[in-house]
């Protein structure tokens, strides 16, 4: 089993701002089989990046993803005000996990 | 557009079973997978299992083999999940979510989601 350890636990930044998430995981992630989800409160998650670095069709560009083996990052370059909500990463190599989440919130 | 409607919110009795569906439209229903994932509330994403919409192959989370059953009718392009020997640690939110990526052979990465169900579980 692989577990995926995300950091911080909450992220506390203003609109403007640079976000920058974490993903561990306890293994390799076999070629890249990552993704990244944001879910907002009552709704239900919204793909954002596959294969590690590749954006969903309809993602702003500020959205990015990178990183391979066992660490992963997103980032968000400029905070827009809708981008505060929870963030998981997932993978999808060697059976399927997700991480705990980061809530992102407006400082 | 692809999408994903599901069943309207569920109350069961410790014991019970339940059964979701998830309606697709907007894509061939029978060149995608769909994964089944559930949220407790205020908890993070579990993912459940998988179905191929193409063959019936199946994909179970380890911690519910057993009492997990996914299905598809193919003629309504729908999808099915039956959760049996509810406990109240079920009671969640639980979304259907297509694979991102057609003829796969396993899960991989979700989009869309369905708008989730609300399956409360108590006595």
């Amino acid at each position: 089993e692989i577990v995926l350890t995300q950091s911080p636990g909450t992220l506390s930044l203003s609109p403007g701002e640079r976000a920058t998430l974490s993903c561990r995981a306890s293994q390799s992630v076999s070629s890249s089989y990552l993704a990244w989800y944001q879910q907002k409160p009552g709704q239900a998650p919204r793909l954002l990046i596959y294969g590690a670095s590749s954006r969903a069709t309809g993602i702003p560009d500020r959205f990015s993803g990178s990183g391979s083996g066992t660490d992963f990052t997103l980032t968000i370059s400029r905070l827009e005000p809708e981008d505060f909500a929870v963030y998981y990463c997932q993978q999808y190599g060697s059976s399927l996990f997700f991480g705990q989440g980061t809530r992102l919130e407006i400082k | 557009q692809v999408q994903l409607v599901q069943s309207g919110a569920e109350v069961k009795k410790p014991g019970a079973s339940v059964k979701v569906s998830c309606k697709a439209s907007g894509y061939t229903f029978t060149s995608y997978g769909i994964s089944w994932v559930r949220q407790a509330p205020g908890q993070g994403l579990e993912w459940m299992g998988w179905i191929s919409a193409y063959n019936g192959n199946t994909n179970y989370a380890q911690k519910l083999q057993g009492r997990v059953t996914m299905t598809t009718d193919t003629s309504t392009s729908t999808a099915y999940m039956e959760l049996r020997s509810l406990r109240s640690d079920d009671t969640a939110v639980y979304y259907c979510a297509r694979d991102g990526v057609a003829a796969a052979s396993k899960p991989n990465w979700f989009d869309p989601w369905g708008q989730g169900t609300l399956v409360t579980v108590s006595s």
